[in-house]
């Protein structure tokens, strides 16, 4: 069956501390990926996507992730978080065919202190 | 970027009232809405898939009867919680989803029943 796996369920870091968000999944065929973030009492973002191309994606915030195909990974990067990237994180995948549902991973916690 | 909206934002009901939740496309034409869950500190769960004028494919557990999908158009898409009961409470997501497989995520809506 497909899935998404989040490997950090609450990842706590200081300002300008790098981050990185580990993501897998497990799907069959070719995949398009995605990152969205949900800040509190606000409604699902997208930060950045990848369908083909380079697997070096770079999305909004400041964030990036690489597609590692042989590793079946999408992880999320930033090289120096702030207070305001607080938020909860999700990564999400379907395959790429119009019309088929996103599988989302069980989110990560992300809690920056100043 | 496509726009989705949904009404109401939020929504108190009585148990074993029914309350119907509008997902539109504001900006482009949807041919597929999908319709999501979020418990409390929990990920997305996708409830069902609806395609213009075709009955709604429900995941399984869904109760069909229970969440009815109406996807009478290319711009909006309903959800009828019938009956409701306190279990029910929870986020409603929709999202919108045109010719390219992306989908553009609705703003969601709480649903409490008393």
């Amino acid at each position: 069956a497909q899935s998404v796996s989040q490997h950090n369920h609450h990842v706590i870091l200081s300002e300008a501390a790098s981050l990185e968000l580990g993501c897998n999944y497990s799907y069959g065929g070719t995949v398009n990926l995605f990152w969205y973030v949900q800040y509190p009492g606000q409604h699902l973002q997208l930060l950045l996507k990848y369908f083909s191309g380079d697997p070096l994606v770079k999305g909004i915030k400041g964030f990036e992730a690489e597609f590692i195909k042989s590793k079946f990974s999408f992880n999320l990067r930033k090289p120096s978080v702030q207070w305001s990237d607080t938020a909860e994180y999700f990564c999400a995948v379907t395959l790429n065919q119009a019309g088929t549902a996103l599988i989302f991973g069980k989110g990560t916690t992300l809690s920056v202190s100043s | 970027g496509a726009v989705v909206s949904q009404h109401p934002s939020r929504v108190i009901c009585k148990s074993g009232t029914s309350v119907k939740i509008e997902c539109r496309s504001l900006d482009f034409q949807a041919t597929t809405m999908f319709w999501y869950r979020q418990f409390p500190k929990q990920s997305l769960m996708l409830m069902a898939t609806s395609n213009e004028g075709s009955k709604a494919t429900y995941e399984q557990g869904v109760e069909k009867d229970k969440f009815l999908i109406n996807h009478a158009s290319l711009t909006l898409s309903t959800l009828t919680v019938t009956s409701a009961h306190p279990e029910d409470s929870s986020f409603y997501i929709c999202s919108a989803s045109g010719r390219v497989n992306e989908q553009y995520f609705g703003p969601g809506t709480r649903l409490t029943v008393t």
